[in-house]
Order: C-alpha cells, then sequence, then structure tokens
C-alpha cells in the first residue's frame, strides 16, 4: 500500500517559471490538502479538496492553483515561481473530516526557487 | 488564523533519558494529534487524542490531551538515537472540522550517545 505518493522529490526553479507538484493517494481518501512547511514554522495550508471536483483556499493560497479531477490525483501548480515560494510542500489525505479521522502525509518536495 | 505553540523549540538529550514537551493553544480543541517528522519525509503520526484527559500510549510514547482542551503533551521514555527528528503537534479546533487541521511549529529533538 502506497499511501500518499508525492513527485518530484527535488526540484529548482527560476523566477516566472511553472511547475505542478503531483500527489496521489491510493487509500480511497476524500479529502486532500497540500500544506507548505518553512523552516521553524508549523505547516501551513494552502488549499484542501472535500472530493472530486471541489476545492478551497486554505491559510496561504495565493501563487498557487489545484485541481481535483479525480478521488485519487490532487496536482499543486505554481504559475509564476517566486523566490517567498521556497518552501518544502507536502501533500496529505484523509478519509473524512470527522474528529476521529487522521491525516496521512506523502515525504515532501523541496522546492528552491532562485 | 489559530496558531499552535510547542515548547521546547529543541532539545539536546542523553541516549536513556526521559523527554517531555508540549503543546499549547489560545482556543478550544477537539483533537490533539502528535507526529514524528524525519528528516527529508513526511510527518508520520505517532498518537491521536480525542478525548479531553484521555492518556495514549504507542510503545515508548505516551500522550496526554490535556484537561482544559487547549493543551496537549508527549512524553518518551528511555530515549534511543532514532527518537532524533522533528516532533509536531497538530490540533483540529472546536468549531472547525476536517481541512483546518492547526500545526505548532515543531520540537526539534537530538540525543547524544
Amino acid at each position: 500500500n502506497a499511501g500518499v505518493t508525492q513527485t518530484p522529490k527535488f526540484r529548482i526553479l527560476k523566477i516566472g517559471q511553472s511547475m505542478t507538484l503531483q500527489c496521489a493517494q491510493d487509500m480511497n481518501h476524500n479529502y486532500m490538502y497540500w500544506y507548505r512547511q518553512d523552516p521553524g514554522m508549523g505547516l501551513k495550508l494552502i488549499y484542501y479538496s472535500v472530493g472530486a471536483g471541489i476545492t478551497d483556499k486554505g491559510e496561504v493560497p495565493n501563487g498557487y492553483n489545484v485541481s481535483r479531477s479525480t478521488t485519487e490525483d490532487f496536482p499543486l501548480r505554481l504559475e509564476l515561481a517566486a523566490p517567498s515560494q521556497t518552501s518544502v510542500y507536502f501533500c496529505a489525505s484523509s478519509y473524512s473530516p470527522s474528529t476521529n479521522e487522521k491525516l496521512f502525509f506523502g515525504s515532501g518536495t523541496q522546492l528552491s526557487v532562485l | 488564523g489559530q496558531q499552535l505553540n510547542q515548547s521546547p523549540q529543541s532539545m539536546f538529550i542523553q541516549e536513556g533519558e526521559d523527554v517531555s514537551m508540549n503543546c499549547t493553544s489560545s482556543s478550544i480543541f477537539n483533537t490533539w494529534l502528535w507526529y514524528k517528522q524525519d528528516p527529508g519525509e513526511g510527518p508520520v503520526l505517532l498518537i491521536a487524542l480525542y478525548k479531553a484527559g484521555e492518556l495514549t500510549s504507542n510503545g515508548r510514547l505516551t500522550a496526554q490531551f490535556g484537561i482544559t482542551r487547549k493543551d496537549s503533551f508527549l512524553n518518551i521514555s528511555a530515549s534511543i538515537p532514532s527518537d532524533v527528528g522533528i516532533y509536531f503537534c497538530a490540533g483540529q479546533p472546536l468549531q472547525v472540522y476536517g481541512q483546518n487541521f492547526v500545526f505548532g511549529p515543531g520540537t526539534r529533538l537530538s540525543v547524544l550517545p
């Protein structure tokens, strides 16, 4: 059981370039999330999705876009990369939003924008 | 937005020592989760707590859901080198479910042989 799979593991972008971070889960989870992790800070929610075709903004959505065409996949798009987007990005999923559910994380994507 | 505070920010201990860390919030939480993150990896769930006062163990780890519902504690007994990593608390605020887990900044643990 692969769980939550993120690609790529590392990426370096130039300012203004675009890229898509891939995330897939094989646990049939309804809820999927994108977080960013900056040094010394807690994880910040970028976007989340409650099911295929439904997405919503989190705490720090500016500069990012998402889509959820299938239950399994939740890609994160950076259209015009900026140095402020240098961070480690984590995708996570959970089955439902109930209080008894837990988040399962991918292994992360380390992104540097130079 | 909601914020969690974790203390200490970092700690250096000798192998075999016990470790205590805590997480506090200014508001009431439904759920407390404790995660460990190894370098280059995503956070892995250690313990989940769902009721005020709940005390749950996972091997050498014990966590408690504070009575006030505004804090949680994690203890590690008889530390070993593989305990090294960053420990994050995460909470689910009372009024909001599912997507709005709030994460603390982490406690970085180093275990000296």
